[in-house]
């Protein structure tokens, strides 16, 4: 049984960029969330998405957009990079109304120059 | 927002030694969960605590969650070198639309030659 799929795992890209980052959830989960996990510190939330709309957001400008399919991939797009976006972007799926069985991609290693 | 600060932010271990590590709050959490992430992969779910007080053992670790809600303490007894890597606290927010995970700053295991 395949976990969280995410794609791709790194990535350069040049600064005022825009970038497209995409998940595969884990079989039988419908939602997905994305993470920000910059060096040295705990991932941040960024927003989750369930039947194709965002859900939840947290505290991140509106250069950071994303989509569900109905298959329930998930796309995050950042527009305008910045150099402190440079970090890991992780994908987190889970059941809504279940439990904490929140399962993590490995990541995409994002670095803008 | 919530924070949560982890203590120690890195320590040293030799096989065999037990250790312990704890994750302090500014608010109230329902549910602490800690988790475990290895270089270049996503955080890996160890231990879920749903009610105050409670202490529960997953392998050789074991984890309780504090009285005040505000804190949690993970321990890991007879370490092995595999134990090396970030540990993270979380505590999950829920709103009308969702829930997210607000992660711990980490504490980092390292092994002492």
């Amino acid at each position: 049984d395949a976990g969280v799929t995410q794609s791709p795992t790194h990535l350069i890209k040049t600064r005022g960029q825009q970038v497209t980052l995409r998940c595969s959830p884990k079989s039988g989960h419908d939602t997905v969330s994305w993470y920000q996990q910059a060096l040295g510190q705990g991932p941040q939330f960024i927003f989750q998405y369930y039947e194709e709309e965002e859900r939840q957001r947290g505290n991140f400008p509106d250069r950071f957009s994303g989509h569900q399919f109905p298959n329930y991939s998930s796309e995050l797009n950042v527009n305008a990079l910045l150099l402190g976006d440079s970090a890991l972007y992780l994908c987190a799926s889970s059941l809504l109304g279940g439990d904490y069985g929140y399962t993590f991609g490995s990541g995409t290693r994002l670095t803008v120059v | 927002g919530q924070q949560l600060n982890q203590s120690p932010q890195s320590m040293f271990i030799q096989e065999g030694e037990d250790v312990s590590m704890n994750c302090t709050s500014s608010s109230i959490f329902n549910t602490w969960l800690w988790y475990k992430q290895d270089p270049g992969e996503g955080p890996v779910l160890l231990i879920a605590l749903y009610k105050a007080g409670e202490l529960t053992s997953n392998g050789r670790l074991t984890a309780q969650f504090g009285i005040t809600r505000k804190d949690s303490f993970l321990n890991i007894s007879a370490s092995i070198p595999s134990d090396v890597g970030i540990y993270f606290c979380a505590g999950p927010l829920f709103t009308g639309g969702g829930n997210k995970l607000t992660f711990g700053t980490g504490t980092q295991l390292k092994v002492e030659l």
